[in-house]
């Protein structure tokens, strides 16, 4: 199975600070790669697909990067509406996997 | 509008069965693959199962492998996940979510979840 590998598992952050959230895969995963945010009690929202792709209607200041087995999610400026869990899935091979998850608060 | 709206959940005893569904709507539903996300109480997001559009094939994490089977009725547009010898790990948040074309194993919508609780 891959293994995917979120740090930090939680940070805390001013208005309008840039976040950054890394994901590593045990192995190459390509771009094959997606990230989530899920607010309390809610659902998961798909925000980026194949690693760098913004899903429609999702903010600019989102964005994602990386290939093989190195990636990274950035809010280029926090809102406070940002708060939740932010989770990388990869869906290279089966099982598909999701990250442990970062819980991004505000200071 | 998509939605999906899951139901079934309850609380079983270990050992037992239970048959989750989920409803969808506002979306060609025979066109789209389908999975089963779980979320254990607390914990973060775990695949469970997923099914393409024709049931060509089905796809299982190791842990629900041999005691979960997932399958869909197009004509209904529902998906189903029938769960066998229930033990207490698999208490969770049961979603029902929806593939991407080109793209099945992406998810872009989520319903709000079914609780299931295995617990004597």
């Amino acid at each position: 199975d891959i293994q995917m590998t979120q740090s930090p598992s939680s940070l805390s952050a001013s208005v309008g600070d840039r976040v950054t959230i890394t994901c590593q895969a045990s192995q190459d995963i390509s771009n094959y790669l997606n990230w989530y945010q899920q607010k309390p009690g809610k659902a998961p929202k798909l925000l980026i697909y194949d690693a760098s792709n913004l899903e429609i209607g999702v903010p600019s200041r989102f964005s994602g990067s990386g290939s093989g087995t190195d990636f990274s999610f950035t809010i280029s400026s926090l809102q406070p509406e940002d708060i939740a869990i932010y989770y990388c899935q990869q869906y290279d091979n089966f099982p598909l996997t999701f990250g442990g998850g970062t819980k991004v608060e505000i200071k | 509008e998509v939605q999906l709206v899951e139901s079934g959940g309850g609380l079983v005893q270990p050992g037992r069965s239970l048959r989750l569904s989920c409803a969808a709507s506002g979306f060609t539903f025979h066109d789209y693959a389908m999975h089963w996300v779980r979320q254990a109480p607390g914990k973060g997001l775990e695949w469970v199962a997923g099914v393409p559009w024709n049931s060509a094939y089905r796809v299982y994490a190791d842990s629900v492998k041999g005691r979960f089977t997932i399958s869909r009725d197009n004509g209904k547009n529902s998906l189903y996940l029938e769960m066998n010898s229930l033990r207490p790990e698999d208490t969770a948040l049961y979603y029902c979510a929806k593939g991407i074309v080109a793209r099945e194993d992406t998810f872009d919508y989520w319903g709000q979840g079914t609780l299931v609780t295995v617990s004597s």
